[in-house]
């Protein structure tokens, strides 16, 4: 039973530049969220997705987007890239129906110089 | 909007210590609590998950309380060992859900030393 996995694990970008991070949740998921974790920091929420909609958002900018497929998989898209962007990027995924908890990927490293 | 915050930030233990790591949070009618172990630049692994109705959660040689009216919850690790090392991450979600958005605090690094 694979669980959650992303992609790609590091990427270095420069200022202004647009980024793409991939993940696909754990089997039997439908739920996909998005964190990002600067150093030294718990993750904050970036938004989520449900039904191939955003359901809930954190307090980030309209650079940050994403999109959910229909297998439920999904992208988290960062354009006009900032230095202050270079963090890991989290995916965690869960059931919309239950109380388990979610689950985390490892993370996609990504440096902005 | 509920704030979460860990104190210590850090910690440094010699191994087969018992030790306490401690979480507060402001809003007490929280859903659930959850522990997570991060090891450095990987993602979290869930720990324990105390749900609002409980007192407390065990696993192994954790143990995790919670205390709803006095906006607190504690990871307590018997008989440290090296493997331990780690940040440990509490988190609660926003709302009736565990899919709900984490609000997390910003963790305890912790050092075990053989």
């Amino acid at each position: 039973d694979a669980g959650v996995t992303q992609s790609p694990t590091h990427l270095i970008k420069t200022r202004g530049q647009q980024v793409t991070l991939r993940c696909s949740p754990k089997s039997g998921h439908d739920t996909v969220s998005w964190y990002q974790q600067a150093l030294g920091q718990g993750p904050q929420f970036i938004f989520q997705y449900y039904e191939e909609e955003e359901r809930q958002r954190g307090n980030f900018p309209d650079r940050f987007s994403g999109h959910q497929f229909p297998n439920y998989s999904s992208e988290l898209n960062v354009n006009a890239l900032l230095l202050g962007d270079s963090a890991l990027y989290l995916c965690a995924s869960n059931l919309a129906v239950g109380v388990e908890t979610q689950y985390f990927g490892p993370g996609t490293r990504l440096l902005v110089l | 909007k509920q704030e979460v915050t860990q104190i210590p930030a850090a910690l440094s233990v010699p191994e087969g210590e018992n030790l306490v790591l401690n979480c507060s949070f402001t809003d007490s009618a929280i859903y659930n609590l959850q522990w997570f172990r991060q090891d450095p630049g990987k993602g979290l692994t869930s720990l324990l998950l105390i749900q609002s109705s409980q007192r407390e959660q065990t696993s192994g040689r954790l143990n995790a309380s919670l205390d709803k009216s006095s906006g607190r919850s504690t990871l307590y690790i018997a008989a440290s060992q090296p493997g331990d090392s780690a940040t440990y991450l509490c988190a609660s979600p926003r709302g009736k859900s565990s899919g709900d958005k984490l609000t997390f605090g910003t963790g305890t690094r912790l050092a075990v030393r053989p």
